[in-house]
């Protein structure tokens, strides 16, 4: 079974500094991989996306994530992160399988910038 | 395109009592999951439909928890003889099960549960 591993619980960057969230996971075959931001109070917004193709992939708010499959990783950067991106994010997986698997979530990273 | 809707956003019960959610989802997508999320925790999954199929249950559920999604639009889930452990946020989510779409899930905003 699929598994993630998020290992920073809390993250405190300075405004316009860079931010990277650490992903890690475990299957045993091929893999989708997510992340998804929450605020305060709501439910989970998906940030992007990794199905195939380029491992680079960029998502919203300026956000993006590399799959590493030889590392089963897949974090996540900003350039220059703002107030507005303090919030919970999760790592999440999904086994490709000829039926898609459930979607696990890792425990999450707390953001949070410093003005 | 309306998202997932969950109702109520909100509730408050006695313990011993019986609650229901009610999950509306994205309306092309044939399936819907449901997790529990407690504060600092990622989202626990608990179980998922294919259109009215029940495919799986987390083995950790109680049987003090089911859920239906008749004629495979909405779902609900229902805690019978609700615990203060049960106290938590009850996610909706759904996704469209297409070929390279990926399994994508769209999430609602969450139903609050406070047993007293």
């Amino acid at each position: 079974a699929q598994s993630v591993t998020q290992l920073d619980s809390q993250v405190p960057v300075f405004e316009e500094a860079p931010v990277e969230l650490r992903c890690n996971y475990s299957s045993s075959v091929s893999v989708y991989l997510f992340w998804y931001v929450q605020y305060p109070n709501q439910g989970l917004q998906l940030l992007l996306k990794y199905l195939s193709g380029s491992t680079l992939v960029k998502g919203i708010n300026g956000f993006e994530a590399e799959f590493n499959k030889s590392q089963t990783s897949f974090h996540l950067r900003k350039p220059s992160v703002h107030i507005s991106d303090t919030a919970e994010y999760f790592c999440a997986v999904s086994e490709r399988r000829s039926s898609y698997d459930k979607v696990i979530f890792g425990p999450g990273t707390s953001l949070s910038v410093i003005p | 395109d309306t998202g997932v809707s969950q109702n109520p956003r909100h509730k408050i019960t006695k313990r011993g009592q019986n609650v229901t959610f009610r999950c509306d989802p994205i309306s092309e997508h044939n399936r819907l999951y449901w997790y529990r999320q407690t504060l600092g925790q990622g989202p626990e999954f608990l179980t998922y439909f294919q259109n009215e199929a029940q495919l799986e249950k987390s083995r950790l559920l109680s049987d003090r928890f089911s859920a239906e999604r008749p004629k495979g639009s909405f779902s609900t889930l229902e805690i019978q003889r609700t615990e203060q452990g049960d106290s938590a946020m009850y996610l909706c989510a759904s996704s469209l099960l297409a070929a390279n779409s990926g399994n994508t899930i769209y999430f609602g905003e969450g139903s609050w549960l406070t047993v007293v």
